[in-house]
């Protein structure tokens, strides 16, 4: 089974501030990474598949880059909206999700 | 639009099964495959298996083989979970969720999720 690790498990910022959110996979899955946003009562949203495609609908803010083991999420601006917890998934060998990062207001 | 809808929440003794209901629709139901996934209360996301609606072949998530079961009635659009044997920690939240034709293990459809508990 493929690992995925995310780091920070919390992220403290302020709306306006930059978000880099990160995911390491414990062997290779090349681009088959997606990023979700999930906010409390919700079921998850996709926002990023293979590793940097935005889906339909996803704010341009939204960016996702790497390859291999080690991907980011960016979000260039936060917007109020924005704070959630976020969840990185590989499609590589079947199916495993991140333990996610909660990107909490400061 | 594709659409998603669950059947409602559950409260089930330890040792009992679940049998959770997903109808789709808004699309042809045979060309996509249904795939489950869980979370625990104040917990992160577990994929639990696939089923493909076109002949049925399975694949689960090898904690819960086993224990789970999923099918589909063609009939009516609709995919099922089936867990038996439940634990205390079987409680959770179950979605269930598709992918498109390139993607199939990226979900941009969810259901609503069925919350179930498990208690004694």
């Amino acid at each position: 089974e493929i690992v995925l690790t995310q780091s920070p498990a919390t992220l403290s910022l302020s709306p306006g501030e930059r978000a880099t959110l990160s995911c390491r996979a414990s062997q290779s899955v090349s681009s088959s990474l997606a990023w979700y946003q999930q906010k409390p009562g919700q079921a998850p949203r996709l926002l990023i598949y293979d590793a940097s495609k935005r889906a339909t609908g996803i704010p341009a803010r939204f960016s996702g880059s790497g390859s291999g083991t080690d991907f980011t999420l960016t979000i260039s601006s936060l917007e109020p909206e924005d704070f959630a917890v976020y969840y990185c998934q590989q499609r590589s060998n079947w199916v495993t999700f991140g333990g996610g990062t909660k990107v909490e207001i400061k | 639009q594709v659409q998603l809808v669950q059947s409602g929440a559950e409260v089930k003794k330890p040792g009992a099964s679940v049998k959770v209901s997903c109808k789709a629709s808004g699309y042809t139901f045979i060309n996509y495959g249904i795939s489950w996934v869980r979370q625990a209360p104040g917990q992160g996301l577990e994929w639990m298996g696939w089923i493909s609606a076109y002949n049925g072949n399975t694949n689960y998530a090898q904690k819960l083989q086993g224990r789970v079961t999923m099918t589909t009635d063609t009939s009516t659009s609709t995919a099922y979970m089936e867990l038996r044997s439940l634990r205390s920690d079987d409680t959770a939240v179950y979605y269930c969720a598709r992918g498109v034709a390139t993607t199939p293990f990226d979900f941009p459809f969810w259901g609503q999720g069925t919350l179930v508990t498990v208690s004694s």
